[in-house]
């Protein structure tokens, strides 16, 4: 079946630095992205639709300026936490949709990031 | 916006109970998925079940659309089936997905 890959999977940063999040598509073409966040034992918040070749398109509340948004390819988004803060210590997950197999939705496998 | 509601929010079985979840959602849907997510945080779609039954192996799931709701059945539970079920929503002209709260399972040896 369709896979979507995360990376990385896991990872460190001090407060005030920037980290990337990548999301792969790896067997299909997908426009259109989207990254959530969980925090934990909760469950997962959209934050952001990303759209390949034009901008995301943020929910609510999310700061577009700290979550930036990259989707530059069919099979791949990035996402940006800049300026990182402790508070934005969280679970990161993005999925991408395969119109070829009825719409279904796919996640990647997430990725930790806890500021430090 | 849709309000998607799980039940019950936590679940504890002996190995080899079978088990129903449900998802109760507050307005049509084109589009409904049930999900496990694993202690590491890995999503693994179960189902993509808009209206009508689904089975693969020990899991099968069952929407009634018209009247909003679906159940996903778990049977001859396995420790390995521990984890959080979500279940999520899609409305017409959306692509958005809506996740319900999730339920807890936790299968006991």
């Amino acid at each position: 079946g369709a896979v979507v890959s995360q990376h990385p999977s896991r990872v460190i940063c001090k407060s005030g630095t920037s980290v990337k999040i990548e999301c792969r598509s790896l067997d299909f073409q997908a426009t259109t992205m989207f990254w959530y966040r969980q925090f934990p034992k909760q469950s997962l918040m959209l934050m952001a639709t990303s759209n390949e070749g034009s901008k995301a398109t943020y929910e609510q509340g999310v700061e577009k300026d700290k979550f930036l948004i990259n989707h530059a390819s069919l099979t791949l988004s990035t996402l940006t936490v800049t300026s990182a803060h402790p508070e934005d210590s969280s679970f990161y997950i993005c999925s991408a949709r395969d119109s070829l197999s009825g719409n279904t939705i796919y996640f990647g496998e997430g990725s930790w990031l806890t500021v430090v | 916006g849709i309000q998607v509601e799980q039940s019950p929010p936590d679940l504890i079985l002996q190995e080899g109970a079978n088990s129903t979840l449900r998802c109760n959602f507050s307005d049509s849907v084109n589009n409904l998925q049930w999900f496990h997510q694993n202690p590491w945080g890995q999503l693994i779609n179960l189902f993509y079940i808009p209206s009508g039954t689904k089975q693969n192996g020990r899991l099968s799931a069952t929407t009634v659309a018209t009247e909003r709701y679906s159940l996903l059945y778990i049977s001859s539970s396995q420790t390995t089936d521990s984890g959080v079920y979500f279940c999520a929503v899609q409305r017409g002209g959306s692509e958005k997905l809506v996740f319900g709260k999730g339920t807890k399972l936790t299968v006991n040896p």
